[in-house]
């Protein structure tokens, strides 16, 4: 079955440590890979896409994520991580052709020490 | 820039009352989606709209629930007789067109059913 995984449900890491979140997808072919963010009380906001190209993309508040088919992955990073990216991360994927329906993970929650 | 809006941002509700969650799309958007997070779980694909009809739903969108575009910028979201494991939050989505991947997603709607 179609499936989005994030292996960690909560990380905690110290402000200006290094993140790196998993994500890894079980389909036919390579889907359209997504990053999300939610912070308390709002929704849901797109932080960085791959659709192919290039496999290390970069998106917005400073995160990047690579692509690795061969380990169908598609890992969220940030090398200095700030108080204010405390949130829910969640990884998603559209199946190519399949409706653009997005099919999310259970997301991963950061915690920021300070 | 453009949003998505949703209404009300928390409704609370008794057991088998009918609910209506309000969105309004971006206005140029075609695509339309409802998404549910029950607390602690992934976000889940429920319904898409294109084109004034249903084009998907999932296994979640029984009889109970329906989706409406009444007038040329709102979609709602109807529950008919809502039951305890409805709560949970309701996101609006739209998509540009069928080209486009990306999702703009509302800040969603916490539902109580009590």
């Amino acid at each position: 079955a179609q499936s989005v995984t994030q292996p960690d449900i909560h990380i905690t890491v110290s402000e200006g440590a290094s993140l790196e979140l998993r994500c890894n997808y079980s389909y036919g072919a390579t889907p359209y890979l997504f990053w999300y963010v939610q912070s308390p009380g709002q929704g849901l906001q797109l932080l960085l896409k791959y659709f192919s190209g290039d496999t290390l993309v970069q998106g917005i508040k400073g995160f990047e994520a690579e692509f690795k088919r061969s380990q169908s992955s598609f890992n969220l990073r940030k090398p200095s991580v700030h108080w204010s990216d405390a949130a829910e991360y969640f990884c998603a994927a559209i199946l190519t052709g399949g409706g653009n329906k997005l099919t999310f993970g259970t997301g991963t929650q950061l915690k920021v020490e300070l | 820039e453009p949003e998505v809006t949703q209404t009300p941002s928390h409704q609370v509700t008794q057991m088998g009352q009918e609910v209506i969650l309000r969105c309004v799309p971006i206005s140029n958007h075609l695509y339309f989606y409802w998404y549910r997070q029950i607390l602690g779980q992934k976000v889940e694909f429920l319904v898409s709209f294109y084109n004034n009809e249903i084009s998907e739903k999932s296994e979640i969108f029984d009889d109970q629930f329906s989706v409406e575009r009444p007038d040329g910028s709102n979609f709602t979201l109807k529950i008919r007789s809502t039951k305890l494991e409805d709560s949970a939050m309701y996101f609006c989505a739209s998509i540009r067109d069928r080209g486009s991947t990306e999702a703009f997603f509302g800040q969603g709607t916490r539902l109580t059913v009590v």
